[in-house]
């Protein structure tokens, strides 16, 4: 069974500053996705970044960037310039390519932005 | 915008009592989820949906059921609520078979006692 592991419960940040989340994953497959999604404190969790497993070059919306290592099972997520509404819970997910569209959750890493 | 809504965002229910938790999408999705989600063990998928009348068990399917009559309506179902029940549940629906991209509601916090 795939799992994923986030390792850091919390994580702070300066305003401005760039924080870096980590994500490992574990699967027998070669072919999947993996994604960073949002949860503010409104709780509605929202999608922030996707990356296909086929793909070496990593994947950048914004400030949002990921570094993938396939071989290591690693899919870290770089928040640059740190704003206060990026304070969130920030879940890591896994769903394979083929089949079913079930997302694999982490535990979540819970990120402050200090003013 | 996709909008997916349920119908509480707090619920407080006895013990023993029958529990239903409803979600709505908007924009014609074809997949439909269930997850609960609990401090330090993230979301867990309880039951999802393809298609209407169509329905398969998730990770956590034990003491929940579903019902999808409708493409727009995704129903959860606690036959018989217990206390280790009490948790967060979120709803999302994604466009079809070929999108990952998944919809959040709000959620609804339900507490069993």
């Amino acid at each position: 069974a795939q799992t994923v592991t986030q390792s850091q419960p919390e994580m702070s940040v300066q305003e401005a500053e760039t924080v870096t989340l980590s994500c490992t994953y574990d699967t027998s497959e070669s072919d999947y996705y993996l994604f960073w999604y949002k949860q503010p404190p409104s709780r509605q969790m929202i999608l922030v970044i996707r990356q296909e497993a086929y793909k070496q070059q990593n994947a950048t919306e914004n400030r949002f960037s990921v570094n993938f290592q396939k071989a290591a099972k690693s899919f870290s997520l770089k928040i640059s310039d740190s704003q206060l509404g990026d304070a969130a819970m920030y879940f890591c997910a896994y769903a394979l390519i083929q089949g079913a569209q079930k997302l694999v959750f982490g535990q979540g890493t819970r990120l402050t932005i200090n003013p | 915008d996709v909008k997916v809504t349920q119908s509480s965002r707090y619920l407080v229910k006895r013990t023993g009592e029958k529990v239903f938790l409803e979600c709505v999408q908007d924009m014609d999705h074809e997949n439909m989820f269930w997850y609960r989600q609990d401090p330090g063990l993230g979301l867990r998928l309880i039951y999802f949906s393809y298609d209407v009348k169509m329905k398969e068990k998730g990770d956590i399917p034990e003491g929940y059921s579903v019902s999808r009559e409708k493409k727009e309506r995704f129903s959860l179902i606690l036959e018989s609520a217990s206390t280790n029940q009490t948790s967060m549940y979120l709803c999302a629906s994604s466009l079809d078979q070929s999108s990952y991209e998944q919809y959040f509601g709000p959620g609804t916090r339900l507490t069993v006692t």
